[in-house]
């Protein structure tokens, strides 16, 4: 199982560029996240979707979109890049949104907005 | 909302000592769930131990291990036998009732051989 995949690894737009994070989970997981990491700050929550179907907003939505294309797959789309939003990016699975579920990371996408 | 704090921005240990990383958080929640997630320079998450907050025990694997003290609100973590594959930023983070995973700002821990 390769369990969490992200892509592109690396990506580096110009202001006012579009982009789409895709994230893909091969563990059957109820629950998908999107977060971003930036230098001396834990891991903040963008969007979540609890199930196949929904999603809901986190800490730091504004600037973002997502969709479920389905039960494995969650994209992040970024209509109108702004420097603000160079960061790293990790998408996570759990198996439902419980607080009991540990959830499971990708190896994390990072993006330079120019 | 919820806060996980860690004081200790950086920390080192030799090779085959024990270090332990601090966490505090807040919380007016009794049922909540801890975790220590250490990320390698690799940049994977990876889960290194859990706690449930109904459980006095504290939880153990292997090397690592945690302090849990519910009334201070404090959820530390051991490492023994430091190795140099331990060298990673270590992040805290709370989930509580609302099903949101909250982060502390991590602590980078080095090895030293």
């Amino acid at each position: 199982n390769a369990g969490v995949t992200q892509t592109p690894k690396f990506q580096v737009l110009k202001t006012g560029q579009s982009m789409t994070l895709q994230c893909a989970q091969d563990m059957n997981h109820n629950s998908m996240y999107w977060y971003r990491q930036d230098p001396g700050m834990g891991l903040r929550l963008i969007y979540y979707s609890a199930s196949e179907g929904t999603t809901d907003k986190g800490e730091v939505p504004n600037g973002y979109n997502v969709s479920r294309l389905n039960k494995r797959e969650f994209s992040l789309r970024l209509e109108s890049a702004a420097p603000s939003q160079t960061s790293v990016y990790f998408c996570a699975s759990s198996a439902y949104r419980g607080p009991a579920d540990t959830q499971y990371f990708g190896p994390g996408t990072r993006l330079t907005v120019l | 909302a919820q806060t996980v704090t860690q004081s200790q921005p950086e920390m080192s240990v030799q090779e085959a000592e024990t270090v332990t990383l601090s966490c505090t958080y807040d919380t007016s929640e009794s049922n909540y769930y801890l975790f220590w997630y250490k990320q390698p320079p690799s940049r994977q998450m990876i889960l290194v131990i859990r706690q449930e907050a109904y459980k006095q025990q504290n939880a153990t694997e292997n090397r690592f291990s945690v302090n849990f003290q519910k009334a201070a609100k404090s959820f530390s973590l051991k490492i023994s036998d430091s190795q140099l594959g331990d060298t990673a930023m270590y992040f805290c983070a709370f989930s509580g009732t609302g099903n949101q995973f909250y982060f502390g700002t991590g602590t980078s821990l080095t090895v030293i051989p």
